[in-house]
């Protein structure tokens, strides 16, 4: 049973430009959420996608969007970027959205906008 | 703002001690999880308890909920260096498909 993977593990980017991050869920998992987190503090919910359709968004701007491919993979795109856009962001797959069991969480990926 | 807030936000014991922190929320909740992440990695579910159940067990983890207090505890108990990390509350709430997460206690085991 494969888990998480998020790629890439770290990125770079100037303000202004765009990012698509990348998110393979881990067997028997339909819904992919995905979080942001600054520098010492708890994630933040942007959005969930459940069977390939957004599920759920938190307070985030529509120039994060996303996607889910029928495999469940799942995609953030994030445009304009801004340096506060600095995070990590983190991708979370599970059955279901969380009601009976708990999420998978990736080792992330960590974006630096300069 | 954050739902599930963490109390406390640091917490340092030498191996072997207990460690217990605190979770609280404001809405009614499905049910609660709690995560570890170590140094800024992904997060590791530990335990998910639900709105009906007062406790659960997991090796050496014990959660409490109170939902009359919105409240529920983490407890660790013999901590060992490598219990080392940060631990969020994650709440899910009654009604909607999101986990909300708090900012977390930030817990040092001494060797």
């Amino acid at each position: 049973e494969t888990g998480v993977t998020q790629s890439p593990t770290h990125l770079i980017k100037t303000r202004g430009q765009q990012v698509t991050l990348r998110c393979s869920s881990q067997s028997g998992h339909n819904t992919v959420s995905w979080y942001q987190q600054a520098l010492g503090q708890g994630p933040q919910f942007i959005f969930q996608y459940y069977r390939e359709e957004e599920n759920g968004r938190g307070n985030f701007p529509p120039r994060f969007s996303g996607l889910q491919f029928p495999n469940y993979s799942s995609e953030l795109n994030v445009n304009a970027l801004e340096l506060d856009d600095s995070a990590l962001y983190l991708c979370a797959s599970s059955l279901g959205g969380g009601e009976n069991y708990g999420y998978t969480f990736g080792s992330g990926t960590r974006l630096t906008v300069v | 703002s954050q739902q599930g807030e963490e109390d406390p936000q640091a917490l340092s014991i030498q191996e072997g001690e207990n460690a217990t922190m605190n979770c609280s929320y404001k809405t009614s909740i499905n049910n609660l999880q709690w995560y570890r992440q170590n140094s800024g990695r992904g997060l590791v579910h530990l335990i998910l308890i639900r709105s009906n159940e007062r406790e659960k067990h997991s090796g050496r983890l014990r959660v409490t909920l109170d939902t009359s207090k919105k409240s529920s505890s983490l407890l660790i108990t013999a901590s060992r260096a490598a219990d080392t990390a940060s631990y969020f509350c994650a709440k899910r709430k009654a009604a909607g498909n999101k986990l909300t997460f708090g900012g977390g206690t930030r817990v040092l085991v001494k060797p």
